[in-house]
């Protein structure tokens, strides 16, 4: 029971690349999350997914679009990088709405 | 004014201390407060919940005062396993989990 993985666990882009953080949960929950966290700042929730089938926008969305690819997997996509986008991103995951498991991270920067 | 507001520290303290973080929040329509810990270049994870008539687990005590507004976490007989970042989580929109907001987080150091 490998709870919730995210790949790649660091990545360096160049401004305008594109790139897909990967999530997956093994723990049947039918609720995932993408969030950013940066320095003195609370996490923000970038998208969640209520249920699959279902995305939702949260705070900070745009520059980010996400994939609910079945119950198991949601991806995040940055289609244009900027360093703005530099940041550590965490996925969650859970049975009953509120993020119970994070992922270990990726910690991306964008030059 | 932030949606919600911690006190981000540090706080040191030896083993064996009680200590408390408070954590304040605008929305008085918030209905659900949370605290997670975070280590040090690791991932969130679910500490417990607050309820309205406070909560205990184990050495964790935790509060919440609407009238004021703010929630608190105590520890008690402090270990070196307990340093990490604490953060408050309000949910400032009804049942929605997806509407969380985060404390930028209190920053804990237990020292020998």
């Amino acid at each position: 029971n490998a709870g919730v993985t995210q790949t790649p666990k660091f990545q360096v882009l160049k401004t305008g690349q594109s790139m897909t953080l990967q999530c997956a949960q093994d723990m049947n929950h039918n609720s995932m999350y993408w969030y950013r966290q940066d320095p003195g700042m609370g996490l923000r929730l970038i998208y969640y997914s209520a249920s699959e089938g279902t995305t939702d926008k949260g705070e900070v969305p745009n520059g980010y679009n996400v994939s609910r690819l079945n119950k198991r997997e949601f991806s995040l996509r940055l289609e244009s990088a900027a360093p703005s986008q530099t940041s550590v991103y965490f996925c969650a995951s859970s049975e009953w709405g509120l993020p119970q498991f994070f992922g270990p991270g990726t910690r991306l920067t964008v030059l | 004014r932030k949606e919600v507001e911690q006190d981000p520290g540090p706080f040191n303290v030896p083993e064996g201390a009680t200590v408390a973080f408070n954590c304040t929040y605008s929305n008085s329509a918030s209905q659900s407060f949370f605290w997670y810990r975070q280590d040090c270049r690791k991932e969130p994870k679910l500490l417990m919940s607050v309820y309205s008539s406070g909560n205990e687990d184990g050495r964790f005590t935790a509060q919440l005062n609407r009238a004021s507004q703010y929630i608190s976490l105590l520890i008690r007989d402090s270990k070196l396993s307990d340093s990490a970042t604490y953060l408050c989580v309000v949910n400032g929109q009804g049942t929605s989990y997806g509407k969380l907001t985060f404390g930028q987080g209190t920053i804990l150091t237990v020292h020998p």
